[in-house]
């Protein structure tokens, strides 16, 4: 596979159950990112990881817990979310946070 | 003001025609410029990257005028596959690098 993989592509899952999100990347990139899509609002970054270290969390409730184990994957485990957290959640890989990145095809979580 | 604004369309145009989008951007240090297209419901795909001098990529031309801190895309005998929406995508740069995303422009391209 090449590219960022995201699994799964859909999650629906209840306000007391605990879910993680896994995302990969096969383009050797040194940064990996956490994103959420609401609908109708911009791209919100939750998450930044760069060589394996968080360097980025943009105020996210910790409800939402990252893990980057090495520098080809990135986890976010999910627990106790709330209805308003249904979104795409993206993942994104770059090759350091001053170039492009390239996305996964996203989750599309329902919290029920 | 927002870091990065763009018009939200919806622009509709018909196939054929030359169609411009411009954003602007708040942050005079940013560094590096983007434009992203996303489809609905997919994840957003680079487009092209904007540099100083202007940059062509077939029938795609952006442009960066760090003067007055906008980019824009200008795209020619639209397709009907064209129709997705255009994200402008800024880079802070330094130590706090980070992509700041606008909210799209819609493009429709109707035949």
């Amino acid at each position: 596979e090449t590219g960022v993989t995201q699994t799964p592509r859909h999650l629906v899952m209840g306000m007391t159950n605990k879910k993680s999100l896994k995302c990969e990347q096969h383009l050797g990139h040194n940064a990996m990112y956490w994103y959420k899509q609401s609908a109708k609002k911009p791209l919100e970054l939750m998450f930044v990881y760069s060589l394996e270290e968080r360097v980025e969390n943009n105020s996210v409730p910790s409800r939402f817990s990252p893990e980057c184990p090495n520098s080809s994957h990135l986890f976010l485990h999910l627990h106790t979310l709330q209805p308003e957290d249904s979104a795409l959640y993206l993942c994104a890989s770059s090759q350091d946070s001053r170039y492009e990145q390239y996305f996964g095809p996203g989750t599309r979580l329902t919290v029920t | 003001r927002k870091e990065v604004e763009q018009d939200p369309g919806p622009f509709n145009v018909p196939e054929g025609a030359t169609v411009a989008f411009n954003c602007t951007y708040s942050n005079s240090a940013s560094q590096s410029f983007f434009w992203y297209r996303q489809d609905c419901r997919k994840e957003p795909k680079l487009l092209m990257s904007v540099y100083s001098s202007g940059n062509e990529d077939g029938r795609f031309t952006a442009q960066l005028n760090r003067a007055s801190q906008y980019i824009s895309l200008l795209i020619r005998d639209s397709k009907l596959s064209d129709s997705a929406t255009y994200l402008c995508v800024v880079n802070r740069g330094g130590t706090a690098s980070k992509l700041t995303f606008g909210t799209g422009t819609r493009l429709q391209v109707t035949l």
